[in-house]
Order: structure tokens, then sequence, then C-alpha cells
């Protein structure tokens, strides 16, 4: 099962939107409304963002959304802060195993 | 709280097993699927192995299937990764978490991570 495609990295300055993208196939984030999207700071255990593909965890900001068309999810971080500088890997069900598959991960910088 | 905690990881032989714990606590333990998630250093998530509530649905990433087994004791709101054959590509940081839906798979709650080293 291959992993899902992400950009390798996206940066964007203090206060503006950045927007992550990940792309699978109808077999994965095509075919059902079961990404995710996973925070995870230097060192650190990731952190369930968004599940379901745009619902928010209780705790985590509404800075956060998440969406999806076709086979490509996005993940949308809006007025961007420090504490956003992290790496961020989407995750999809899929038919081919009884798991899921996560993306290739993008590396976020705050300008 | 709601907590998961790994243990078990160590330095071991390529060709040699190791056997990992994840230790549950603050949540019913057999309502929930659970997952073994790892990262090799400096590279990306990758899924290892899933089970579902009562062991009834498993499932293995191609890379470990034959070679690892996932399991679980209710008992002891326990899950476990038995790991044979190890290999030098086995080397990561695994993470116990809890699926916290099984449809549709997303993980909840992590652990910190325990650290494999398969090495001579």
């Amino acid at each position: 099962q291959s992993a899902l495609t992400q950009p390798a990295s996206v940066s964007g300055s203090p206060g503006q939107s950045i927007t992550i993208s990940c792309t699978g196939t109808r077999r994965d984030v095509g075919g059902y409304n079961y990404v995710s999207w996973y925070q995870q700071h230097p060192g650190k255990a990731p952190k369930l963002m968004i599940y379901e593909v745009s619902n928010r965890p209780s705790g985590v900001s509404n800075r956060f959304s998440g969406s999806k068309s076709g086979n490509t999810a996005s993940l949308t971080i809006s007025g961007l802060q420090a504490e956003d500088e992290a790496d961020y890997y989407c995750a999809s069900y899929t038919t081919s195993i009884t798991l899921g598959v996560f993306g290739t991960g993008t590396k976020v910088t705050v300008l | 709280e709601v907590q998961v905690v790994e243990s078990g990881g160590g330095v071991v032989r390529p060709g040699g097993s190791l056997r990992l714990s994840c230790a549950a606590s603050g949540f019913t333990f057999d309502d929930y699927g659970m997952s073994w998630v790892r990262q090799a250093p400096g590279k990306g998530l990758e899924w290892v192995s899933g089970i579902n509530w009562n062991g009834g649905d498993r499932g293995y990433a191609g890379s470990v299937k034959g070679r690892f087994t996932i399991s679980r004791d209710n008992t002891r709101n326990s899950l476990y990764l038995q790991m044979n054959s190890l290999r030098g590509e086995d080397t990561a940081l695994y993470y116990c978490a809890r699926v916290g839906s099984w449809d549709s798979g997303y993980l909840d709650v992590w652990g910190k991570g325990t650290t494999v080293t398969v090495s001579s």
C-alpha cells in the first residue's frame, strides 16, 4: 500500500492561512470520508487534529479545518502562529488492508 | 487521565525477537480497537498493525506480515506486539495508539513511544 502524497514543506507568515494537500486514490481518500490529520512537534508523539475529513476533536483550535474533493484532502491552518510549526501527516482508511495509510508528511514553517 | 504507555523496546540483533507492551488507563479498554505505528529515525509515520476490540479483526502492514503478531488482553488493559525475525529496517520508535472509531480508523490517543534498535 503506497503512502498518500503530501508536499514536503509549506511555509507562511504569522497570521496568514496555509493549506496542506493529501492526495490518494479512490481506494482510500477518494472512496471514504475517513481522512484524519496529525500534528507532530519534534521529539513528541503525534496529536490528532482532524478526523473523518472535517471534524475537530475537543480542545483543537478552530483555526484548523479539513476538507476533501475527489481523491485529495486538505488541511487549512488559518491565523498561522509560531506554535503551529511542526510536521503534519494525513491518514486514510483504505480498502487494501485492515489498517490505515499515512501520508508522506509536510513540514510547516512559520516565517 | 486517558493514556497509553509503551514498554519493552531495546537493542536486538538481526533475526532476534522482542515483545512490546502497551498499558492503557483512563478509558474502557475493550470499547476500542488499538494500533501500533512506527517511525524510523528522521522518517514519517508507518501503520504497523491494528486489532479490534475483541481481537477478532487484525491487520498488518506488508512489511511486517508474517513476522509480527498483535494481541491484546482486555483483562489486563494491555496491548502487545510480538516481533520476530527482526531486521535493520524495523529500527524505529514504536507508538501505541487508540483507534477512536474502528470504522474510520483515526488514532485519538497516543503514547510517547518505545525505541527498538536492530543492530549487530
